[in-house]
C-alpha cells in the first residue's frame, strides 16, 4: 500500500534554533517528492520539489534531502523564525500516475516560540 | 502570490442548504483539483478535471459535484449540506512553472465549511 509517514507529528522549538522533519514513504514507483508549508487556515504553499536523481535542494532557510534507496526525505529548517510556525506536508507522486493521485502525509505541526 | 482564488473563505450554513464553493485560477492550467482536509489529517482528493468538460471523482467518496465549463473555473456544489460535510475544502491547479518548467501544484487559500 502506498503510504507517506511523517514524524514527528508535532514539534516545538525556540526561535533561532534548527530543526529537522522526517518523511518516509512506500510509494512505488517513485516520481517526485514535494514539501509544502501550510499556515493555519490557508492552503499549502510549495517549498521544494525533488526528483529521483536529486539528493538535496535548498530554498532559503529550508533544505530538503532525499534518499530514494531508503525512501526517506528530510526537511531541515535553519535559524527558525516565528513565521515558520505551520504544518509541513510531505507529498509523493508515483511515476506514470496522474498528478491528481498524489500521496499526502499528515504533516508535522511546527511551533516556534520566542 | 497565489493565482488561484477560492470563495467564500468561511461559510456557516444550516443542514439541507445548497452551497457552491467557487474556485478560479489565472494561470491557464488545464488540470484542477478539489481536496478535503480535516484537522491533523492528510488531504484527500475528491474531484479532479483535466480540462473543459472533463471531471472525475477522486479517491475519497464525496456527495459533492463539480463542473468545468471554462478552463479557469472549477466550482464545487453540495446540493443538500449535512454536518458530516463540515471540513476544509482546498482547490488546486497544476501546470508547468513559468520559470523552471517543472510541473507545479498550486493551492488556493481554502474554504472552511461548517454545517450546523
Amino acid at each position: 500500500k502506498n503510504q507517506v509517514e511523517q514524524s514527528p507529528q508535532s514539534l516545538i522549538i525556540l526561535e533561532g534554533k534548527n530543526c529537522t522533519l522526517q518523511c518516509n514513504y512506500t510509494v512505488s514507483p517513485f516520481s517526485n517528492l514535494r514539501w509544502y508549508k501550510q499556515d493555519t487556515g490557508r492552503g499549502p504553499v510549495s517549498l521544494t520539489i525533488m526528483t529521483f536523481s536529486e539528493n538535496t535542494k535548498s530554498n532559503g532557510r529550508y533544505t530538503a534531502t532525499l534518499d530514494a534507496d531508503t525512501k526517506q526525505s528530510s526537511l531541515h529548517i535553519t535559524a527558525s523564525q516565528l513565521s515558520d510556525s505551520a504544518s509541513y506536508i510531505c507529498v509523493v507522486s508515483d511515476r506514470g500516475s496522474t498528478l491528481g493521485r498524489l500521496y499526502f502525509g499528515r504533516g508535522t505541526q511546527l511551533t516556534v516560540w520566542p | 502570490e497565489a493565482d488561484i482564488y477560492q470563495t467564500p473563505r468561511y461559510l456557516v450554513i444550516g443542514t439541507g442548504k445548497k452551497i457552491t464553493l467557487e474556485c478560479s485560477q489565472t494561470m491557464g492550467h488545464d488540470k484542477m483539483y478539489w481536496y478535503q482536509q480535516d484537522p491533523g489529517m492528510e488531504l484527500h482528493l475528491i474531484h479532479y478535471s483535466y480540462g473543459v468538460n472533463s471531471t472525475e471523482k477522486g479517491d475519497l467518496s464525496s456527495e459533492s459535484t463539480v463542473s468545468r465549463i471554462r478552463t479557469e473555473h472549477f466550482p464545487l456544489t453540495l446540493e443538500s449540506a449535512r454536518p458530516s460535510h463540515t471540513s476544509q475544502y482546498l482547490c488546486a491547479s497544476s501546470g508547468p512553472d513559468a520559470y523552471s518548467g517543472a510541473n507545479v501544484l498550486t493551492f488556493g487559500a481554502g474554504s472552511r465549511l461548517t454545517v450546523l
